[in-house]
């Protein structure tokens, strides 16, 4: 199984909803990325999980919260969003720390 | 200063044809490696390639091979006959062992490649 899943595929929220998005993978792996992407630009890293510990932050507002349940589950928490938060959520895995990351189709989210 | 830089915003090319799409970094790390993703409009980053720094020769992985000039910092993907299928944003990336990112990927701003029939 080389597939990373994440759900749900689109999310509509209102500023004060609390949402979740979730991503799976049963490759073993042990790195998990949380990434945004904004139209037509790169993903921006926002967060990484090695060996289910928080790894990095980057910078990243206290309205996306993450979590990491055990090795094969990652979520984020969404809490207070602002309509600028509206952005495609990649999820990612990889062996390790620096291998090839395996990206999840994404979910697409819109803040009103 | 722009670690990864892709030059071209967007790549038109014939069906069956051959395409290169350029990609320049720069890093004063002796361990790095880079990598080719596909992103179709449907979203999903799709791991195409990877090359080491200390790999001696150019990757390849069935149509795509990565052209590979370590003193130009250059890691170049040619994509050989071009399918309508191969239309997608292609973004290149590069991970360092040792810089800032803490061996996490650095992205350029993408190429989109239009395959026309």
């Amino acid at each position: 199984d080389t597939e990373v899943t994440q759900t749900p595929k689109h999310l509509v929220m209102g500023m004060t909803n609390k949402k979740s998005l979730k991503c799976e993978q049963h490759m073993g792996h042990r790195a998990m990325y949380w990434y945004k992407q904004k139209a037509k630009k790169p993903p921006e890293l926002m967060f990484v999980y090695s060996y289910e510990k928080l790894s990095i932050n980057e910078s990243v507002p206290s309205r996306f919260s993450p979590e990491c349940p055990n090795s094969s589950l990652l979520n984020l928490h969404l809490h207070a969003l602002q309509p600028e938060d509206s952005a495609l959520y990649l999820c990612a895995s990889s062996q390790d720390l620096g291998w090839e990351q395996f990206f999840g189709p994404g979910t697409r989210l819109t803040v009103l | 200063a722009q670690k990864i830089t892709q030059t071209q915003p967007g790549m038109f090319v014939q069906e069956k044809e051959a395409v290169t799409l350029d990609c320049t970094y720069d890093t004063s790390d002796p361990s790095y490696g880079l990598f080719w993703y596909k992103q179709p409009s449907s979203g999903e980053m799709i791991f195409l390639i990877y090359q080491g720094s200390y790999d001696q020769q150019n990757a390849t992985e069935g149509r795509y091979s990565l052209n590979f000039q370590k003193a130009r910092k250059s890691a170049n993907l040619v994509i050989s006959a071009s399918q309508l299928g191969d239309s997608a944003m292609y973004f290149c990336a590069m991970r360092e062992a040792y810089g800032g990112s803490q061996g996490n990927l650095i992205f350029g701003k993408g190429t989109k490649l239009s395959v026309k029939p």
